[in-house]
């Protein structure tokens, strides 16, 4: 069983829709919860961070459950640059900082 | 600007050859990371370490070992490389002093062994 599990996708969405994405995580002693993206043949980068009262970075938006163990990830208006791989990410280990990720989802916005 | 930098970006090495990729920080991280990317299957975690001279097993260790001597440099040896490592190695560090404790990655090495 994987720690972290994801939609694969690709969810295909055309210029300023809303979507959303879905991570749910097998660990309920994990402490830190995050949203990366990564870009074709390039290292993933952190998106942010996700809080237990909810956070919100422009048009992006992430809640975290912990009751139901998922975290989400809203993505309004988006945008054709906006089109990538979002890989959920969870610490399971707080002392020593040791992430675990999401196979991916990848997004693909369109004209 | 903070940086990871990883020797390499592409590599293509042969069967049984013994393989070196370094990874140097320059951000006074205390943990450093190794992981091996591959479709379908994510981020894998091949080892870590959270101090000079101080290495933890990964998810999948098995054929590889590593080296931090110093604090920026952390170093993956493949000891006799296989087909089966042909792979996307992406290094990674971060500190437990940072707010957020998120990862920064190097660019990658693709490594192809033939």
């Amino acid at each position: 069983r994987k720690e972290v599990e994801q939609d694969p996708g690709p969810f295909n969405v055309p210029e300023g829709a809303t979507v959303a994405f879905n991570c749910t995580y097998s660990n309920s002693a994990s402490q830190s919860f995050f949203w990366y993206r990564q870009d074709c043949r390039k290292e993933p980068k952190l998106l942010m961070s996700v809080y237990s009262s909810g956070n919100e970075d422009g048009r992006f938006t992430a809640q975290l459950n912990r009751a139901s163990q998922y975290i989400s990830l809203l993505i309004r208006d988006s945008k054709l640059s906006d089109s990538a791989t979002y890989l959920c990410v969870v610490n399971e280990e707080y002392n020593f900082n040791k992430f675990y990720f999401g196979s991916g989802t990848k997004l693909n916005v369109k004209p | 600007d903070v940086k990871v930098t990883q020797s390499s970006r592409y590599l293509v090495k042969r069967t049984g050859e013994k393989v070196f990729l370094e990874c140097v920080q320059d951000m006074d991280h205390e943990n450093m990371f190794w992981y091996r990317q591959d479709p379908g299957l994510g981020l894998r975690l091949i080892y870590f370490s959270y101090d000079v001279k101080m290495k933890e097993k990964g998810d999948i260790p098995e054929g590889y070992s590593v080296s931090r001597e110093k604090k920026e440099r952390f170093s993956l040896i493949l000891e006799s490389a296989s087909t089966n490592q042909t792979s996307m190695y992406l290094c990674a560090s971060s500190s437990p002093r940072d707010s957020n404790y998120g990862y920064t990655f190097g660019s990658g090495t693709r490594l192809t062994v033939v």
